[in-house]
């Protein structure tokens, strides 16, 4: 079935760094979503991406879809104590609206 | 005025134990999920419902049979409870889009932990 390949699966920050994470696929993807659940919370819907290269910004966040709609990228500028927590991305396979989550990556950051 | 609520928030029981947890949503969304999140993060689809209507089954044991008495509600009943069924497990809302999909609304787990 569909897998989603997310990277890296920690990432330690200094406040005020950058951060990124990335998402891959084998297949090429309808669609991107990505997520983020706080630590002892569930997931929230950050974003959909539909179209090939499709960027789109959210305050410090920028949400990036590949040419081929294969990979996509959640990138934070200048993270805060507030940005803590695990960043997911999903894919839908096959019908009914079923989800493949990526790993998730999981943001620390030090202030 | 919680979007998707489930019941119990926690749940330890012993090994053997049947157990139920609930999910309401009142969102007037058509589909239902239930997921699994284990230790290491990972979320995985367990169930879907669509009015109803089982549409999603993934290879999950017998064990666990999901209801729906309506739309607005799916269960999630767990027979002969073991050490590995431990996890968090959210239940999740949808409804498609004019694009075809939508963003999914997740309750706030309920953490099961078989002893």
């Amino acid at each position: 079935g569909q897998q989603v390949m997310q990277i890296p699966q920690y990432q330690h920050v200094q406040e005020g760094e950058d951060f990124t994470t990335y998402c891959n696929s084998s297949t090429t993807l309808s669609n991107i979503q990505w997520y983020k659940q706080r630590p002892g919370g569930h997931p929230v819907f950050l974003i959909q991406l539909v179209k090939s290269g499709e960027v789109k910004k959210q305050k410090r966040l920028t949400f990036q879809f590949g040419e081929a709609k294969k990979n996509s990228s959640l990138h934070i500028t200048a993270t805060q104590t507030t940005d803590v927590g695990t960043y997911f991305c999903a894919a839908f396979s096959g019908g009914y609206n079923k989800l493949i989550f990526g790993a998730g990556t999981r943001l620390a950051v030090h202030p | 005025d919680t979007a998707v609520s489930q019941t119990p928030k926690y749940l330890v029981t012993q090994m053997g134990n049947d157990k139920s947890i609930k999910c309401e949503q009142n969102l007037g969304h058509d589909t239902m999920y239930w997921y699994k999140q284990d230790s290491k993060k990972f979320l995985k689809i367990m169930f879907s419902y669509n009015n109803k209507e089982l549409i999603i089954n993934e290879t999950v044991p017998n064990r666990f049979s999901p209801k729906s008495p309506d739309k607005a509600h799916l269960n999630l009943h767990i027979n002969s409870l073991e050490l590995g069924d431990s996890a968090v497990y959210f239940c999740a809302s949808s409804q498609e889009g004019l694009a075809g999909v939508d963003e999914q609304f997740f309750g706030p787990g309920t953490r099961l932990t078989v002893l």
